[in-house]
């Protein structure tokens, strides 16, 4: 069975600060893939990035980095220098090999004040 | 380029009425899916279409959801019979692909309210 868990539930930080948002998974495959979305209040959820199981390194995309260590079954997700328009729910995701159930977690709601 | 769009956006139905909610994807891409996402959680998985074939319907809820796609692009999402607790987004996603590698497209979501 696979499984996605953000303990956070929501976080609340004001504007520059750096935040991190925790994601750890849970899946009997050897062969994974990761994925980090956003929810603006909008409603419509934007893919942000994808690891496969094969790849640990970390990635960093101008303010956004992400951390993925299978030793913990963890990806999380850091933003640097926090910005008003950062405020969104985040949901982290994890799908088998074959693609067609995709697991999301309860999401973190992520508040970003002036 | 044009994304996944869904109709209607909102939808209010009397309990015990039947609802069809329509998802466009994004042209070319052979996999579809659909998820219910309940007011502070994450999307869950209701069905997935390859194409014209729907290969997992391990998430409908009950026999009251019927989902398809006939000619493998446009799909629908039927609810018959609708009960409160069916009250959620319904969203569409779409991916180029059919491995769990492709990331997955989502479109605004279909806000339904049954009273």
């Amino acid at each position: 069975a696979q499984k996605v868990t953000q303990a956070q539930t929501e976080i609340s930080v004001v504007e520059k600060e750096d935040v991190t948002l925790d994601c750890v998974y849970e899946t009997r495959d050897t062969t994974y893939y990761l994925f980090w979305y956003k929810q603006p209040p909008s409603g419509e959820l934007v893919f942000l990035i994808r690891r496969n199981s094969f790849d640990e390194q970390n990635e960093i995309s101008g303010r956004y980095s992400w951390n993925f260590q299978k030793s913990t079954s963890s990806f999380n997700f850091t933003i640097t220098a926090s910005q008003v328009v950062d405020s969104a729910v985040y949901f982290c995701a994890l799908s088998a090999r074959n693609g067609n159930d995709m697991r999301f977690g309860a999401g973190t709601r992520l508040t970003v004040k002036p | 380029g044009a994304g996944v769009s869904q109709s209607p956006r909102y939808k209010v139905a009397k309990r015990g009425q039947d609802v069809a909610l329509r998802c466009d994807p994004i042209s070319g891409h052979v996999s579809l899916f659909w998820y219910q996402q309940a007011l502070g959680q994450g999307p869950e998985f209701l069905t997935y279409f390859q194409n014209e074939a729907q290969l997992d319907k391990s998430g409908l809820p009950s026999d009251r959801f019927f989902a398809e796609r006939p000619e493998g692009s446009v799909s629908t999402l039927k609810i018959q019979r609708t009960q409160q607790e069916d009250s959620a987004v319904y969203l569409c996603a779409s991916s180029l692909g059919s491995s769990g590698r492709y990331e997955q497209y989502f479109g605004p979501g279909t806000r339904l309210t049954v009273t």
